[in-house]
């Protein structure tokens, strides 16, 4: 059973441009979250998601940023017109059951110039 | 929103000796007490968790307490080894708030 897979690992955007971050979640596993991670800090939820529907995206901000979560495909966070502070790893984790325990995948790393 | 906080923010101890990392939440439905390990380069990984209904659980040489009423829980670690040098997290209510975080280093 594969675990979490995000795509790609390494991400290099210039300012402006957008950034698309995929997820495929464990099999079986119908919750994904979102992570942002800058360096030396914690972890930063940004978003959760249940096939097709957004169900908490409390810590996403209000521009540039959206998820999605299809009800076939990976699930992908989609950040518009980059900035520098942009820039972090960014984790996607998923759960079989709301509540029960998350496994990460190994992140993308994004870095804007 | 929720709060979760973490101490210490760092902890170094001697290869052998045990290390206590501790968390307070403030959501008294919390009921699921996760601990992630995350290695230099790596995604968090899941360690322990706990539920509400038992104050404690041990697997070899790592354990987690729960309190409660005072509304903490902590992740114990006995005979330190290198290998467990990274930054440790709780998570907490509902697994999607994550503490700050503790780097953990073990001396050889």
């Amino acid at each position: 059973n594969a675990g979490v897979m995000q795509n790609p690992r390494h991400l290099v955007r210039r300012r402006g441009q957008e950034a698309r971050l995929r997820c495929s979640p464990m099999k079986g596993h119908s919750h994904v979250y979102w992570y942002r991670q800058l360096p030396e800090e914690g972890l930063k939820f940004m978003v959760y998601l249940q096939k097709e529907n957004i169900i908490d995206e409390s810590g996403m901000p209000k521009e540039r940023f959206s998820a999605e979560f299809p009800k076939e495909g990976p699930s992908i966070l989609r950040i518009q017109q980059v900035v520098r502070g942009d820039s972090a790893a960014y984790f996607c984790a998923s759960s079989r059951l709301a509540g029960e325990e998350q496994y990460f995948g190994p992140g993308t790393r994004l870095t804007v110039t | 929103g929720e709060n979760v906080e973490q101490h210490p923010s760092t902890l170094s101890v001697q290869e052998g000796d045990s290390a206590v990392i501790k968390c307070t939440y403030s959501d008294s439905a919390s009921n699921y007490f996760p601990w992630y390990k995350q290695e230099l380069g790596k995604g968090p990984q899941l360690i322990i968790d706990i539920r509400s209904n038992v104050g404690e659980k041990k697997d070899q040489r790592i354990a987690v307490t729960l309190n409660k009423t005072a509304k903490h829980f902590s992740l114990h670690i006995t005979e330190t080894q290198p290998e467990d040098s990274a930054v440790y997290f709780c998570a907490g209510p509902n697994d999607m708030r994550f503490g700050a975080g503790t780097r953990l280093t073990v001396k050889p």
